[in-house]
């Protein structure tokens, strides 16, 4: 079974550009959660879709969106760049997106670097 | 809010030593509480969670206990391996309906080095 994959791994932007990262879940996995990796915040949660619907955002300024597709894939984009938006962006993807009930599976993430 | 702190890092330790990772936690109501590994250039594994209080979680020789009075999950294996070498992330899932879905929140990380 193919786990989840995410593309670009990597990608180098410049302050003032946008970005779209894309996530492909496992297959039968509905939601899909996105969370930001720094050295110094560590692990946040942007957010989450589930059937193409947002069912849940994180503390993140408009300038972080997402959407899902009909066949779960899902991308996320960030607007108008900023240095401190450089991370680990990392996907997971789950059944349901409860985890008490079923794993969260995640990516190998894509290494955002904005000069 | 909810919140996860883990015990400053890095570890080091030799092989066959014993481990503890301390994880105390900060929520309302009950959540359900996670290990996660991060080997190097992969992203996040399961590694054991615990949904109530005095669960143990189990997995690959560690173990954790869901110990509500003290609001804690500490991490603990008897004989660590250079392999167990990776990152290791508390985290918790707040259970409470609509918050929670597809949320995790995650303590800092323990970089945890076995050499042989």
């Amino acid at each position: 079974k193919a786990g989840v994959t995410q593309t670009p791994r990597y990608l180098i932007k410049t302050r003032g550009q946008q970005v779209t990262l894309s996530c492909s879940p496992i297959s039968g996995h509905r939601s899909v959660s996105w969370y930001q990796q720094t050295p110094g915040q560590g692990l946040q949660f942007l957010f989450e879709y589930f059937s193409e619907t947002q069912r849940n955002k994180g503390n993140f300024p408009g300038r972080f969106s997402g959407r899902q597709f009909s066949n779960s894939r899902s991308e996320m984009n960030v607007s108008t760049l900023e240095l401190g938006d450089s991370a680990l962006y990392l996907c997971a993807s789950s059944v349901i997106g409860l985890a008490e009930y079923n794993e969260q599976f995640f990516g190998p993430g894509t290494r955002l670097t904005v000069l | 809010g909810n919140s996860v702190t883990q015990m400053e890092g890095p570890v080091t330790l030799s092989e066959e030593a014993f481990l503890t990772i301390n994880c105390t936690y900060t929520a309302t109501g009950y959540p359900s509480l996670f290990w996660y590994v991060q080997y190097p250039g992969e992203g996040l594994q399961l590694l054991l969670k615990a949904t109530k209080a005095d669960d143990k979680g189990s997995n690959k020789g560690f173990e954790a206990t869901y110990r509500k009075e003290t609001t804690s999950f500490h991490l603990e294996k008897g004989s660590v391996q250079v392999s167990d070498s990776a990152v290791y992330f508390c985290a918790l899932s707040d259970g409470a309906g609509g918050t929670s879905y597809g949320k995790l929140t995650f303590g800092q990380g323990t970089i945890l080095t076995v050499h042989p």
